[in-house]
């Protein structure tokens, strides 16, 4: 199955400045997908990461406030932007695993506290 | 909308107890399906996953779990467990290329 590394495993920022998640995938993949995972709560789905085109954002999550790049098949990053500390969560990324014959592969995670 | 209900958001058992975890979905089509387990300060793991044929799947770690179609479930099963299994679990369908999770299921295991 795919690798995924995450950087940072974790931070502590300031509010209003902004933070840049990396994913680093050890075989190209199409689709990659962040997720964010609120304290005590499920994962919601912030957006795909699609290579060579503008990530596709889900409801409730807008590109000015988490910009996405995908330069290649392999690495993306999500930036979270002007943080406030209900931006503290963990954040994920996922790539459609064609070594799990198609399960989902996610990276550790980023937990992200805002103070 | 598609969705997956966890209806129970804590169980605990004894280890060596049997486990069964619930999970039911509501989607239009025949679901492709999955588990998956977080233990504290990780990322997810894939235990099993549905997406036809056969309706009992083996999963890492000794779960299976059981796709019935007539009550829009996949039940999460563990015959024996273990005091390592203490994590949460997440149950998911795929829909439009996407992962929809349920609300977790917390197990925590006692001696």
């Amino acid at each position: 199955s795919a690798v995924i590394s995450q950087k940072p495993s974790r931070d502590i920022c300031q509010r209003g400045t902004s933070l840049t998640i990396q994913c680093q995938v050890d075989s190209q993949v199409t689709m990659m997908f962040w997720y964010r995972q609120q304290p005590g709560q499920s994962l919601t789905l912030i957006a795909t990461a699609n290579q060579g085109s503008e990530a596709t954002y889900e409801s409730g999550f807008v590109i000015d406030k988490f910009p996405i790049s995908r330069p290649n098949l392999t690495f993306s990053t999500l930036t979270v932007s002007n943080m406030s500390p209900e931006d503290s969560s963990i954040y994920l990324c996922s790539v459609r695993d064609r070594g799990l014959h198609y399960g989902y592969t996610f990276g550790s995670g980023t937990r992200l506290t805002v103070v | 909308a598609q969705s997956v209900t966890q209806p129970d958001i804590h169980i605990t058992v004894s280890e060596g107890a049997s486990l069964e975890l619930r999970c039911n979905y509501s989607y239009g089509a025949t679901p492709y399906l999955f588990w998956y387990v977080q233990s504290p300060g990780q990322g997810l793991q894939l235990l099993l996953k549905y997406f036809s044929g056969d309706t009992l799947v083996q999963g890492i770690k000794g779960f299976e779990a059981e796709f019935k179609r007539s009550q829009s479930s996949f039940n999460l099963r563990k015959p024996s467990v273990h005091w390592s299994d203490a994590a949460e679990y997440f149950c998911a369908v795929l829909s439009g290329g996407k992962l929809i999770f349920g609300q977790g299921t917390e197990l925590s295991v006692k001696p």
